[in-house]
């Protein structure tokens, strides 16, 4: 059984910082692939990333960046230079390769201004 | 545009009356899912489906159903709604293709019924 816990259940921060949101997974699955979603306060939930189990390089995408460590079971969000638009629930997500998915329980973050 | 959509995105109901939540994907995936999310329990999986006429259940399915006649819907069916599925819903769907599994999401459905 797949298990993926996000311990933060919610972050404040002053815009501008940043910040680090963590995932820790479980699987038992030797190939396997994460995800990290977004849901603003709009309620739509925004795919950001998908790591597969052989990849543990480094993504970096503009102000966003992900690191995982195999070695940790973390698959974790960082946030540079955080903004007020990067306010939203973070879900962090595993699929072991068949049927289900497995999502965290969410991390809220607040940039406040 | 590809997208998942769902329809209602509201839903006022009453205890006992049957309901059905639509979805609906243009991308020809083979994988849709359900999902129901609660305050502090992120979002649980009802149920999924890996192509058409193949279903089952995810972690919640009690209380729920689901058809997939045909590739592209995926309806979800409440034939008794209690308050306790009161929730915010969603549908998804993926290609099961490993290297281009990932959810696109519908815009949600929030469901209260009293």
């Amino acid at each position: 059984a797949q298990k993926v816990t996000q311990a933060q259940t919610e972050i404040s921060v002053v815009e501008k910082e940043d910040v680090t949101l963590d995932c820790v997974y479980e699987t038992r699955d030797t190939t396997y692939y994460l995800f990290w979603y977004k849901q603003p306060p709009s309620g739509e939930l925004v795919f950001l990333i998908r790591r597969n189990s052989f990849d543990e390089q480094n993504e970096i995408s503009g102000r966003y960046s992900w690191n995982f460590q195999k070695s940790t079971s973390s698959f974790n969000f960082t946030i540079t230079a955080s903004q007020v638009v990067d306010s939203a629930v973070y879900f962090c997500a595993s699929w072991g390769g068949y049927q289900k998915v497995t999502f965290g329980t969410g991390t809220k973050l607040q940039v406040i201004p | 545009e590809a997208q998942v959509t769902q329809n209602p995105r509201y839903l006022i109901t009453v205890t006992g009356k049957k309901l059905t939540v639509t979805c609906s994907q243009n991308m020809n995936h083979e994988y849709m899912s359900w999902y129901r999310q609660d305050p502090g329990l992120g979002l649980r999986q009802i149920y999924y489906s890996m192509n058409v006429e193949v279903t089952d259940k995810g972690d919640v399915p009690e209380g729920y159903k689901v058809s997939r006649k045909e590739k592209r819907n995926f309806p979800l069916i409440l034939e008794s709604p209690s308050p306790n599925q009161t929730s915010l819903y969603f549908c998804a769907s993926s290609s099961t293709d490993r290297e281009d599994f990932g959810y696109t999401f519908g815009s949600g459905t929030r469901l209260t019924v009293v």
